[in-house]
């Protein structure tokens, strides 16, 4: 089944503990992307990768950082948590950007304590 | 920042009735979707516009795309208690961005 996967779906975690949000699409697609999303807010878009190597800032990447080494992962990583990073989170993956439009996640729900 | 308003925020409808949801932006887009959204669940894609003045059809739910790529359209005719949820309009940049509305949540009452 096409699919993107993130794991884990659920996690509660202190203030400054370093932690990473997994991202898997078995779609060979080139595009991928991490949202948050926070009531009244919307979905805000964090982080996206172009190809392989290649990432740039979305609209609130403060407090994020990102990697793209192979093309199925792209793992969201916060190196210090803080309370106002609690939120939820999306991964998505598209085969073109701007063309097609994304394969979402099923989300990681985030409280930082 | 590219902005995309949706309106409206809210929508609450009797089974049977139309009901049309709107995205506007002053920005140009590559492209742009709609997407439906359960709750604890990523969106999922209904349908991706690229061409200005773009009409397409999915059932009942007819997307219009402006044709100077600002704006777009969700109609629904007929709605049904399963149309009841969290519509989102985003636009793509083909520079890689892209920016989410902030949703439209419909309830369709029996």
């Amino acid at each position: 089944e096409a699919q993107v996967t993130q794991n884990p779906r659920y996690l509660i975690t202190v203030t400054g503990k370093k932690l990473t949000v997994t991202c898997s699409q078995n779609m060979n697609h080139e595009y991928m992307s991490w949202y948050r999303q926070d009531p009244g807010l919307g979905l805000r878009q964090i982080y996206y990768s172009m190809n392989v190597e290649v990432t740039d800032k979305g609209d609130v990447p403060e407090g994020y950082k990102v990697s793209r080494k192979e093309k199925r992962n792209f793992p969201l990583i916060l190196e210090s948590p803080s309370p106002n990073q609690t939120s939820l989170y999306f991964c998505a993956s598209s085969s073109r950007q701007g063309y097609y439009g994304y394969t979402f996640g099923s989300g990681t729900r985030l409280t930082v304590v | 920042t590219q902005l995309l308003e949706q309106s409206p925020q809210f929508l609450s409808i009797q089974e049977g009735e139309n009901l049309t949801v709107y995205c506007n932006s002053s920005s140009v887009f590559s492209s742009l979707q709609w997407y439906r959204q359960e709750p604890g669940e990523g969106p999922v894609l209904l349908v991706t516009v690229v061409t200005g003045g773009e009409v397409k059809k999915l059932k009942r739910l007819t997307f219009q795309f402006g044709d100077a790529r600002k704006d777009s359209s969700l109609h629904i005719t007929a709605a049904q208690p399963g149309d009841t949820g969290l519509y989102l309009c985003a636009g793509d940049t083909n520079a890689g961005k892209s920016t989410f509305g902030d949703g439209t949540t419909l309830t369709v009452k029996p």
